[in-house]
């Protein structure tokens, strides 16, 4: 089974400051995708940003950027120039793909992060 | 269109009580998840619809009752829940379980309290 583990429960950082939640997981597939996922106090799940295990580049998306060491099974997310909206609990996921399809998301336990005026 | 849209936002029921969950979609995704999600928890996965049949029950218990209607409906019948099944319930979507399209869109959950 595949696990992903958040060490850190909690973080914060200071307006227009740079983040990093870190994030493993564990799984004997070659085949996958992650994700980051962020959830605010309203309560969705908010797509934040996907790496394909395939892909040697590190995937971004403007503030957003990841740093994928497959071999190491590391997964982390960089948040530069934070903003006070960032301020909402991070969740990493895993999705293991195979020729019958891909299956559902699994989740780590979530960072919460604020950010600080 | 890009959300998952759920109703109600709220809901207050008995442990006596039938209720219904709604999830509505219309992105044309062929996959649709009921998650339960606890406090300060991540989401649990429940059961996951696949071109309307149901592909994964993760043991859920029988007083909750899923039901996908059409490729745009998912529903999550509830009957004498307990008191711990308080939680928000989250509905998401993807494309397909079988392509590489892979992003799952969440709704914004029905926070449940059972009483």
């Amino acid at each position: 089974a595949q696990t992903v583990t958040q060490s850190q429960p909690e973080m914060s950082v200071q307006e227009a400051e740079t983040v990093t939640l870190s994030c493993t997981y564990d799984t004997s597939e070659n085949n996958y995708y992650l994700f980051w996922y962020k959830q605010p106090p309203s309560r969705q799940m908010i797509l934040v940003i996907r790496q394909e295990a395939y892909k040697q580049q590190n995937a971004t998306e403007n503030r957003f950027s990841v740093n994928f060491q497959k071999a190491a099974k590391s997964f982390s997310l960089k948040i530069s120039d934070s903003q006070l909206g960032d301020t909402a609990m991070y969740f990493c996921a895993f999705m293991k793909h195979r020729g019958s399809g891909n299956t559902p998301l699994v989740f780590g336990k979530g960072t919460r992060l604020s950010v600080i005026a | 269109d890009t959300e998952v849209t759920q109703t109600p936002k709220h809901l207050v029921m008995g442990m006596t009580n039938k209720k219904s969950l709604k999830c509505e979609q219309h992105m044309g995704h062929r996959a649709m998840y009921w998650y339960k999600q606890k406090a300060k928890k991540p989401p649990e996965l429940m059961f996951v619809y696949s071109y309307e049949k149901l592909s994964i029950n993760e043991s859920v218990p029988s007083r909750f009752s899923p039901e996908c209607p059409n490729s745009s409906l998912l529903n999550l019948h509830l009957h004498a829940l307990q008191p711990e099944d308080s939680a928000l319930y989250l509905c998401a979507s993807s494309q397909d379980l079988a392509t590489g399209k892979t992003e799952a869109f969440f709704g914004q959950g029905t926070r449940l309290t059972v009483v």
